[in-house]
Parts: C-alpha cells; structure tokens; sequence
C-alpha cells in the first residue's frame, strides 16, 4: 500500500502567486517525520523543508510552509511567491522507524511549472 | 564539507551484465541509502547501511546488494542486469542519529541505461 500519496502529476501557478502541492500519509507510527524535496531537471534532490509528527506548529522555512493536518494526515506544501526558479519536481516524503533506522518512503511527485 | 558524491555518473550496460556502483557520503555521516527512481515511480527505498550493518532493506530482488566500509562509502551491486533495471540511483546520506530529525542529503545520482 502506499504510504505517501501525491495526486497532483503536475501544476501550473502564475509567477508571483502562492500554490498548494498536496501530500497525504499513511502509517499507524506515533512517531514520523515528514519531508518535502525538490528535484529540478538537473537531477539533485534539495530538501526543502521537515515537520516531526509532535511538532503543533506548521514548519516554514522562507517562502516553503508546511501545512500539517495531523487528523487527515496531510502534509501540504506551500510555496508563496512563486518565482521561475521554482519550476521542479517536488517530492513528499516520509521517515519511519526512526527509533530503528531510517527509512524514508517518497511519494510519486508533482511537477510544478511556474509561469512567467 | 563536500556533499555526497556518487560516481560513476552516466553508465550503459547490457542485459545480463553486473554494476557496481559507489557513493561516498557527507564527513561524518554514518547513514547511507540507496534509492531507484525511475519516471512515474518516484523513488523506490533499496537499502540502509549504518556503520557497516544494513539496517534495512526495500522490496527488491536479491539481484540488488549492497555494503558499506569502515570509512561509510558504500557500493551498490546489481547482477545480471534487466531492461527493467535502468532508473537513476539515487545515494543519500545522514548523521544516521535514530530518534532525532534529519534530512537526507542526496548526491547527484548514477544514471544507469541497461541495453
């Protein structure tokens, strides 16, 4: 079964403008950490931001916040600003066992397109 | 620091062939983890190595292993290879601290094309 879910293939968004990349989980851990990268056509992956799943507040780093939905188990990604540089695959991700190793589980990904 | 580095980059083989592919990962970290990724797949989870032990282990045949040194770089080996086989291999490494956050640091990948 899938543990990371991510429906949208692909997304446009006007540059400039705020767009939502949507990331729904599924474990029956208390304890996880979630995780968004972006890989652009160059191929490295870049972290872009993390919550752990005891965090109450929603993780931002700059123009990347994370909208946590712990009861849904949803970990949406917003990117404000959009900027061309922007234009990349992101992934969602997902780290278990944390006591034991470390596993990660990445969703299918969600090429976004920014418009000038 | 230097990032993880991966080598060799772009390789080609042929049905029935074995590669070996290595990673040396960022100073200091003890974690090591071998991704596939091929188009509509995303990013498939091989292997964990931490201080020479694998740790764990993704739903893949046992055509795919790995280990890793006393120094953290590790190999990757894939055996008699398939057409199915070709993907990009993504190593990542990390502090490999169990309970605590960390992200996992990606090198640029070995992209492999199975003839």
């Amino acid at each position: 079964a899938q543990k990371i879910t991510q429906t949208q293939p692909g997304m446009f968004v006007q540059e400039k403008e705020a767009v939502t990349l949507d990331c729904t989980y599924d474990t029956s851990d208390q304890s996880y950490g979630l995780f968004w990268y972006k890989q652009p056509s160059s191929g490295e992956m870049i972290f872009l931001i993390y919550q752990g799943s005891y965090d109450e507040q929603n993780a931002t780093e700059g123009r990347y916040s994370l909208n946590f939905q712990k009861a849904r188990k949803s970990a949406n990604l917003v990117i404000s600003a959009s900027q061309l540089g922007d234009s990349a695959m992101y992934f969602c991700a997902m780290r278990m066992g944390m006591d034991t190793g470390n596993q990660f589980y990445f969703g299918t990904g969600t090429s976004l397109t920014v418009i000038p | 620091k230097a990032g993880v580095t991966q080598t060799p980059r772009y390789l080609i083989k042929t049905r029935g062939q074995q590669v070996t592919l290595s990673c040396s990962p960022i100073s200091g970290h003890r974690s090591v983890s071998w991704y596939q990724q091929t188009p509509g797949q995303g990013l498939q989870f091989l292997f964990e190595y931490f201080s020479e032990t694998q740790r764990n282990k993704g739903n893949f045949p046992g055509r795919f292993s790995g280990r890793q040194f006393s120094n953290s770089r590790s190999e990757m080996n894939v055996s008699t290879l398939e057409l199915g086989d070709s993907a990009l291999y993504l190593c990542a490494s990390l502090e490999g601290l169990a309970g605590g956050p960390g992200e996992l640091f990606f090198g640029e990948g070995s992209r492999l094309t199975v003839l």
